[in-house]
């Protein structure tokens, strides 16, 4: 089976720009969470979604928006780039993401590096 | 913000050598993960433990958690040159959805 696939591999913005990064899950998967790491440091929570719905958001700017569709696919876009905005884009899949519905193990994609100039 | 601190930050061994990664954390868990990254590419789950449990095992990996200390070790025997990478704990928890907190990481260099 496939595992998380996100799109594009790498990508080059300026200041000021809008990006949008793609991710599929795992088939079978409802749950789907975006997190940012900075070079150096631990990913940073940024977002998740189930069924459509987010069900958080980490300590991130407007700038910073996401959707999931039907298929559990999500996107995240981010706005007015800045170049502290460069950083690796990690899409991780669960299948539910909601406590007593077992372990939910998220499984991670191989992520999207950003760089703004 | 970061909730768990890994100890050491770097770690260089031998293969073969055991390897030691601790980490700690602040808040109440309902689980505790470890991630390996190699190359700054994506996470590779490793193993999870729960909050109502003390060890546990997969392969040549060993967790243990305290919760009373609020620390968890990652124990890899017998390493490899292939065990190269950054080693993350992460951990988990439900406020309204599930997000995991990681820590900083170690990164571990098993010299050949």
């Amino acid at each position: 089976d496939a595992g998380v696939t996100q799109s594009p591999t790498h990508l080059i913005k300026t200041r000021g720009q809008q990006v949008t990064l793609r991710c599929s899950p795992i088939s079978g998967h409802k749950s789907v969470s975006w997190y940012q790491q900075v070079l150096g440091q631990g990913p940073q929570f940024i977002f998740q979604y189930y069924e459509k719905e987010e069900r958080g958001r980490g300590n991130f700017p407007d700038r910073f928006s996401a959707r999931q569709f039907p298929n559990y696919s999500s996107e995240l876009n981010v706005n007015a780039l800045l170049l502290g905005d460069s950083a690796l884009y990690l899409c991780a899949s669960s299948l539910s993401g909601f406590r007593g519905r077992g372990t939910d193990t998220q499984y991670f994609g191989p992520g999207t590096r950003l760089t703004v100039l | 913000s970061q909730q768990g601190e890994e100890d050491p930050q770097a770690l260089s061994i031998q293969e073969g050598e055991n390897a030691t990664m601790n980490c700690s954390y602040k808040t109440s868990i309902n689980n505790l993960q470890w991630y390996r990254q190699n190359s700054g590419r994506g996470l590779v789950h490793l193993i999870l433990i729960r909050s109502n449990e003390r060890e546990k095992h997969s392969g040549r990996l060993r967790v243990t958690l305290d919760t009373s200390k609020k620390s968890s070790s990652l124990l890899i025997t017998a390493s490899r040159a292939a065990d190269t990478a950054s080693y993350f704990c992460a951990t988990e928890e439900y406020i309204r959805g599930s997000r995991l907190t990681f820590g900083e990481g170690t990164q571990l260099t098993v010299n050949p």
